[in-house]
C-alpha cells in the first residue's frame, strides 16, 4: 500500500482548459517532488518542494504551477497545455530534500492534452 | 556532468532464466547515491535499492543481486530465476551528495531511461 496518492489517475483535457492535479503523502515526509514521465525520455524532475518552499524549478514552462499548502500536500495547476505536454505526471516525497533520501512514488496521472 | 545510461531498451526472457539489467553512471562528486526502481504496468515506482559512493559491497535480497564496481562506473542488477512478475520497466538512477552538487536540491534523482524487461511463461 503506497503512503502517497494520486489524483486524478487519467485526465484528458483540451488546450483551453484549467485543471489541477494532487498528491497527498502519509509518511510525514519533508520534501515532495514533480516529475514528468514521457514516453521514451527519462523522468524529468520538474519541482521540488522542502518544508512548504520550492527549492527547485527545472526550468519548465509557466504553464504548469506548483503549489505545496502544507508538507502533506502537492498540487500542479495546469492551464494552456500543449498536445506535447501529455504524459504521466508523478508526485513523490522524501523525508528530506538532501541527497541519499529514497523516494516514494505515487501510482501518477496519467494526462492527455487534446 | 551527471548521467546515468540503460544501455539496454527491452529485454525479454523465459521464466527462471537469469537476467542482469545494465547501469553506468557518471559524476563529478566523491561522495553520491545509487538507486535502483522498479515500475510495473500499474505506474508507480517502487524502491528497490540504495547503495552509497563508500559502500561497493554487493548486495543480495533474495532473488535480486546488485554488483556496485566504482572502477567501471557500474551499478548493474541481477534477477535469479526470474519470474513472470518481475515484469516490470527497471530503472537505475543517481543522487549526488557533493559540493560540486550544483543548483537547488541535494536530493535530486538522474534516472536512466530504464530497461523493459518482459518474463514470459
Amino acid at each position: 500500500e503506497t503512503g502517497v496518492t494520486q489524483t486524478p489517475r487519467h485526465l484528458v483535457m483540451g488546450m483551453t482548459n484549467k485543471k489541477s492535479l494532487k498528491c497527498e503523502q502519509h509518511l510525514g515526509h519533508n520534501a515532495m517532488y514533480w516529475y514528468k514521465q514521457s514516453a521514451k525520455k527519462p523522468l524529468e524532475l520538474m519541482f521540488v518542494y522542502s518544508l512548504e518552499e520550492r527549492v527547485e524549478n527545472n526550468s519548465v514552462p509557466s504553464r504548469f504551477s506548483p503549489e505545496c499548502p502544507n508538507s502533506s500536500h502537492l498540487f500542479l495547476h495546469l492551464h494552456t497545455l500543449q498536445p506535447e505536454d501529455s504524459a504521466l505526471y508523478l508526485c513523490a516525497s522524501s523525508p528530506s530534500d538532501r541527497s541519499g533520501n529514497e523516494q516514494f512514488f505515487g501510482p501518477g496521472t496519467r494526462l492527455t492534452v487534446l | 556532468a551527471q548521467k546515468v545510461t540503460q544501455a539496454q531498451t527491452e529485454i525479454s526472457v523465459v521464466e527462471k532464466e537469469d537476467v542482469t539489467l545494465d547501469c553506468v553512471y557518471e559524476t563529478r562528486d566523491t561522495t553520491y547515491y545509487l538507486f535502483w526502481y522498479k515500475q510495473p504496468p500499474s505506474g508507480e515506482l517502487v524502491f528497490l535499492i540504495r547503495r552509497n559512493s563508500f559502500d561497493e559491497q554487493n548486495e543480495i535480497s533474495g532473488r535480486y543481486s546488485w554488483n556496485f564496481q566504482k572502477s567501471t562506473s557500474s551499478f548493474n542488477f541481477t534477477i535469479t530465476a526470474s519470474q513472470v512478475v518481475d515484469s516490470a520497466v527497471y530503472f537505475c538512477a543517481l543522487s549526488e551528495a557533493g559540493l560540486e552538487n550544483y543548483g537547488g536540491s541535494q536530493g535530486n534523482l538522474i534516472f536512466g531511461k530504464g530497461t523493459k524487461l518482459s518474463v514470459k511463461p
